[in-house]
């Protein structure tokens, strides 16, 4: 059972415009989400994270939104930059679990 | 860098061998989380310590086992090796245990199995 799902495997988007990535999860437990950033040969580095009080956090030219009614929460990097060329995992675990739940993963490429 | 370092970074055996792979957290992580990622999958969790003592165990075979020492360093023993054991083996530490704002687990750079 696919509880963290990221339904496009790939994304692709011009230099300077907005990256929109998207995560359903299906458990309703999940009270914590977190996007990582995985380039080749190297591990996921985490990015930003949410709890499920809040809809919406900012680090710079990352946001992540929440809508626990939807079960969906997205990344937006704004503006895109030919670094941010990799792949994305979200993730989502509960207060008290030791583990995260990954989704599969989706490989973002930024084109001049 | 995450501050997680994991050796080695490559591992090449045969099937039915076994293998130790190594991690260690950054300073100051008591926690310490094993993760399987397969071609094309996502990461899936393996088990995880915290300061010596097991916490929590995901999908793990039996095959597996992984142990963290007084200094915190952490192995994952993987025995009667199959080719379907191939993958890259992720290593995380956090500060404490448990899923929470400020309690983020941050990956070492991997060890890729290939057991042929």
């Amino acid at each position: 059972d696919q509880q963290v799902k990221q339904n496009s495997p790939s994304l692709s988007v011009q230099e300077g415009r907005i990256s929109i990535l998207n995560c359903d999860y299906t458990n309703s437990m999940f009270d914590y989400f977190l996007w990582y950033k995985k380039y080749p040969a190297e591990g996921p580095t985490f990015l930003i994270s949410i709890s499920s009080i809040k809809d919406k956090n900012e680090d710079g030219r990352f946001t992540v939104f929440l809508n626990k009614s939807a079960k969906h929460l997205s990344l937006h990097i704004v503006p895109s930059q030919p670094g941010d060329s990799a792949v994305y995992f979200c993730a989502a675990s509960f207060q008290g679990a030791q583990k995260l739940v990954f989704g599969q993963g989706t490989r973002l490429t930024i084109n001049p | 860098d995450s501050g997680v370092t994991q050796t080695p970074k490559h591992l090449i055996t045969a099937t039915g061998q076994r293998v130790t792979l190594r991690c260690s957290p950054r300073s100051g992580d008591l926690s310490v989380y094993w993760y399987q990622q397969s071609l094309d999958q996502g990461l899936q969790f393996l088990i995880q310590y915290y300061n010596g003592e097991e916490r929590a165990k995901g999908n793990i075979l039996e095959r597996f086992s992984a142990q963290q020492f007084p200094d915190l360093h952490s192995e994952l023993n993987l025995s009667s090796l199959e080719l379907g054991d191939s993958a890259l083996y992720f290593c995380a530490s956090s500060v404490v245990s448990g899923g929470a704002l400020g309690n983020e687990q941050f990956f070492g750079p991997g060890t890729r199995l290939t057991v042929l």
